[in-house]
């Protein structure tokens, strides 16, 4: 059964980069027609895509949060990442990691890390 | 503002089907699948229906997905307790070219 494991640290200064990796287990990120990605929810509002990577090279990212984040995938280690630069108050949330199909576009998130709080504070 | 609009808040007494609804536009659910997640406070979201209309395996038969046009809806039947929680559409976006959500609702099982 495919598991999913967020960590990183769990407090930002504001303007730095938050960085967190997303371990995998029961399965290869190298293989199979998946996208990779992750989702946050910021405290009292709604899920938010963040983006998604396919193993293959492409990669999609919310266009409200583009210019400020890379995905990227560690083959060696089944895990993939995501660095958040130039973070605020905004920025803090509970970010999840997912996996989802690839239809021609990326279909649904499953499963589901159990997620990780980061706080953005100086 | 969340690209797709659900309601803020819907309630049921148990045994009641309730159906809740996402609202979007040609460049999402109009042209693309629709999938629901449910999210109890504190754990991942789950997902619920895929593509508009299928029950991934374990997901009972009490929910169900459906689309006409430019909207979609999920529906319950025979509410219960444990089905108080926070229930979010999303559907890929051709105009962004990204996975839009809804900005939930809120699910009270009275």
């Amino acid at each position: 059964q495919l598991q999913l494991q967020e960590s990183g640290p769990r407090l930002v200064r504001p303007s730095e980069t938050l960085s967190l990796t997303c371990a995998v287990s029961g399965g290869s990120i190298s293989s199979g027609i998946y996208f990779w990605g992750w989702i946050r929810q910021p405290p009292g509002k709604g899920l938010e895509w963040v983006g998604s990577i396919y193993h293959l090279g492409s990669s999609y990212y919310n266009p409200s949060l583009k210019s400020r984040v890379a995905i990227s995938m560690d083959m060696s280690k089944n895990l993939f990442s995501l660095k958040m630069n130039s973070v605020t108050a905004a920025d803090t949330a509970v970010y999840y990691c997912a996996r989802s199909i690839s239809t021609g576009t990326i279909a649904w998130f499953d499963p589901w890390g159990p997620g990780t709080v980061v706080t953005v504070s100086s | 503002q969340s690209v797709l609009t659900q309601p803020p808040s819907a309630s049921g007494t148990p045994g009641q089907r309730i159906t809740m609804s996402c609202f979007g536009s040609s460049s999402n659910i109009g042209g693309n699948h629709v999938n629901w997640y449910q999210h109890l406070p504190g754990t991942a979201p789950k997902l619920l229906i895929h593509s508009d209309n299928q029950r991934p395996s374990g997901v009972p038969d009490r929910f169900s997905g459906s689309k006409s046009g430019t909207s979609t809806s999920l529906a319950i039947s025979g509410l219960q307790p444990e089905d108080e929680a926070d229930y979010y559409c999303a559907s890929w976006d051709d105009s962004l070219n990204g996975v839009v959500f809804g900005g939930g609702t809120k699910l009270t099982v009275l």
